[in-house]
């Protein structure tokens, strides 16, 4: 059992570039969650999607854009990279977005942009 | 949206009971409150989750008085490997975190 998946692990960009970041989980959950993590600080939510079909903004969703492509993918879309996306990114699942369902994270992708 | 305060960080010895204070002092009626612990270069891992009361899982205790303003989780006889940071959440619809609690086990 999967879990979580996110590809790639490791990406380097330079500034203006774009890319995807896939994001793939095998559970059946119906919330899917983007998420930024800075060194030393705490996670902030960049978009999450409640269900197939559906995505609203989080925290700090400026530079970005998602697609639930389906109720497996949720993937998370760099238009023109910068610095200052130089980041982790997790993904994240839960089998409701409500109380009572608890997240569960992939590994994470390690992004660096030059 | 419900915000939590946690101690930025606290150290323990191997063995001692560890117990990690959480503020949410505007929790709503549906509010949960769970807690993750995330190693470097991991995920956060989900720990346990309570709505009031008492809860007990083989890893921890969550306990929770009865105004739900503020909970604490219990790790018992911890070990170098509990070294992690530990974050509580009051679960809303746009899942929050804070900055954690830095947890140093040291030998």
């Amino acid at each position: 059992n999967a879990g979580v998946t996110q590809t790639p692990k490791f990406q380097v960009l330079k500034t203006g570039q774009s890319m995807t970041l896939q994001c793939a989980q095998d559970m059946n959950h119906n919330s899917m969650y983007w998420y930024r993590q800075d060194p030393g600080m705490g996670l902030r939510l960049i978009y999450y999607s409640a269900s197939e079909g559906t995505t609203d903004k989080g925290e700090v969703p400026n530079g970005y854009n998602v697609s639930r492509l389906n109720k497996r993918e949720f993937s998370l879309r760099l238009e023109s990279a910068a610095p200052s996306q130089t980041s982790v990114y997790f993904c994240a699942s839960s089998e409701a977005g409500r109380g009572g369902s608890p997240l569960h994270f992939g590994n994470g992708t390690r992004l660096t942009v030059t | 949206l419900a915000k939590t305060t946690q101690p930025i960080s606290m150290d323990s010895y191997e063995g001692q009971e560890v117990n990690i204070t959480c503020s949410h002092n505007n929790i709503a009626t549906n509010d949960y409150i769970t807690w993750y612990q995330q190693f470097p270069s991991q995920g956060p891992r989900f720990i346990i989750q309570g709505y009031k009361t008492k809860v007990t899982n083989e890893v921890a205790s969550l306990f929770i008085p009865a105004d739900r303003k503020s909970s604490t989780l219990s790790l018992p006889r911890v070990s170098l490997s509990d070294t992690a940071v530990y974050y509580c959440l009051v679960y809303r619809f746009k899942t929050i975190f804070g900055a954690g609690t830095r947890l140093f086990v040291k030998a």
